[in-house]
């Protein structure tokens, strides 16, 4: 497969913190970046997307922010609340393979009340 | 609007079996997009359907394989069953944007 996931980093904040997850993408050609949610039981969920010629974007409660020099990115969640517990998978994808999207490992949200 | 569906839910088979899963996309969506989700590997990309014809594939081998009807719904067969095939797999459909709407998954167990 293209996608290695063998261990699932871990965060842990308080309710009402806010929340960082972090994610390394791997082909300096991606141009779309997307952030998923997946709670247990369910498929994932689309939270907010970027494309390449942007570094920051935000939606309500979350803001994704893009470094394409060290193909970094970024998901910030403001305001944790015990619904947003799940796993978070970072998805890179290029313009050439439409729809061909890579996922990362994914890393797991927990929230503390 | 009803989102993707997936059936069945849950899935036991034994090993040198074949399975049969199927999608259905949201309606309006040409393009289905099939997914293996597990603990070790993480979710990787199977294949991609748009109107009927695979536009993208992923390193699986041969046992795997769909198909993409008229009316956009997908299904997807894994032949000769072994334990590995043990997975979430997940189908998502999307408008051809980028924008993928997944689905709940089919739970297969391979004994």
């Amino acid at each position: 497969g293209e996608s290695v996931g063998l261990h699932l980093p871990t965060l842990s904040v308080q309710e009402g913190d806010n929340s960082i997850i972090n994610c390394a993408y791997s082909n300096s050609a991606s141009d779309y970046f997307i952030w998923y949610k997946q709670e247990s039981g369910k498929g994932p969920q689309f939270i907010i997307d970027i494309r390449s010629n942007m570094d920051k974007r935000q939606g309500q409660r979350v803001t994704v922010l893009l470094n394409k020099t060290v193909k970094h990115l970024s998901l910030q969640i403001a305001a944790t609340q015990p619904g947003d517990s799940a796993v978070y998978f970072c998805a890179e994808n290029t313009e050439t393979s439409y729809d061909k999207v890579i996922f990362g490992p994914g890393t797991s949200l927990s929230v503390i009340p | 609007k009803a989102g993707v569906t997936q059936t069945p839910r849950y899935l036991i088979k034994t090993r040198g079996q074949q399975v049969t899963l199927s999608c259905s996309p949201i309606s309006g969506h040409r393009s289905v997009s099939w997914y293996q989700q597990t603990p070790g590997q993480g979710l990787q990309f199977l294949f991609e359907y748009f109107s009927e014809t695979q536009r993208n594939k992923g390193n699986f081998p041969g046992r795997f394989s769909g198909r993409q009807f008229s009316n956009s719904r997908s299904e997807m067969n894994v032949s000769t069953l072994e334990l590995g095939d043990s997975a979430l797999y997940l189908c998502a459909s999307s408008l051809g944007a980028f924008e993928q709407f997944f689905g709940p998954g089919t739970r297969l167990t391979v004994l």
